[in-house]
């Protein structure tokens, strides 16, 4: 079946320590996205890509890495640096142009050991 | 003034009448609508698109949209406690989408 698969479902970050969330699409999609939840909140952008080898910071890029080495993939690693990362993480994808909206994976919910 | 604004709730209607909700955006150049529902503790799921002024209906489901008030709502007829779930309103520009902070519907029994 076609979709978008995050993993792992749940996940626990130590102090110090660097985490990486996957988000994989066969959906052929050329966007792809991350948000984060917090309860009770709307989503927020973390960085976006519209092709390969390229992306953009969205409005909370700050203690998040990401890489987009081929179309199906966009990981993103949380960074020591950041301090709040205890969230509900959701990658998304699209078929680019504006009109399209975007689906989501499963989720990862992220906390601090 | 937030982008996409959405009242927050909780809205509660009793089975099988009309949910109405509502959201308005800032941006004039949007130019598509969509409505997720996003149950408790899952990933939001698309239920309307819209894209030019007027009604939309699908099943249960009519999506309302007035760019010249920069308003979108959508409405559930017959509610059911299925649709007991958060509803998020999103506006695409460009790029990127925008996300209300959703509305909270408990449909009672």
């Amino acid at each position: 079946d076609g979709g978008i698969t995050q993993s792992p479902k749940y996940l626990f970050r130590k102090e110090g320590q660097n985490v990486t969330l996957s988000c994989e699409q066969n959906l052929n999609h050329d966007a792809m996205y991350w948000y984060r939840q917090d309860p009770g909140q709307g989503l927020r952008l973390i960085y976006y890509s519209q092709i390969v080898n390229d992306f953009q910071k969205g409005d909370i890029a700050e203690g998040y890495s990401v890489s987009r080495e081929k179309k199906e993939s966009f990981p993103l690693t949380v960074t020591s640096a950041q301090k709040n990362p205890t969230a509900f993480y959701l990658c998304a994808s699209s078929g680019g142009t504006e009109n399209q909206p975007q689906h989501f994976g499963d989720g990862t919910r992220l906390s601090i050991l | 003034q937030k982008e996409v604004e959405q009242n927050s709730g909780p809205l509660s209607v009793p089975e099988g009448a009309i949910a109405s909700l509502n959201c308005t955006y800032s941006d004039r150049g949007s130019q598509s609508f969509f409505w997720y529902r996003q149950y408790s503790g899952k990933s939001p799921e698309l239920i309307m698109s819209i894209y030019s002024n007027g009604d939309k209906e699908d099943g249960r489901f009519t999506a309302q949209l007035n760019k010249a008030s920069q308003y979108v709502s959508l409405l559930i007829r017959d509610s059911q406690p299925s649709d007991s779930a958060t509803y998020l309103c999103a506006v695409n520009r460009r790029h990127d989408m925008r996300f209300g902070a959703g509305t909270r519907l408990t449909v009672k029994p």
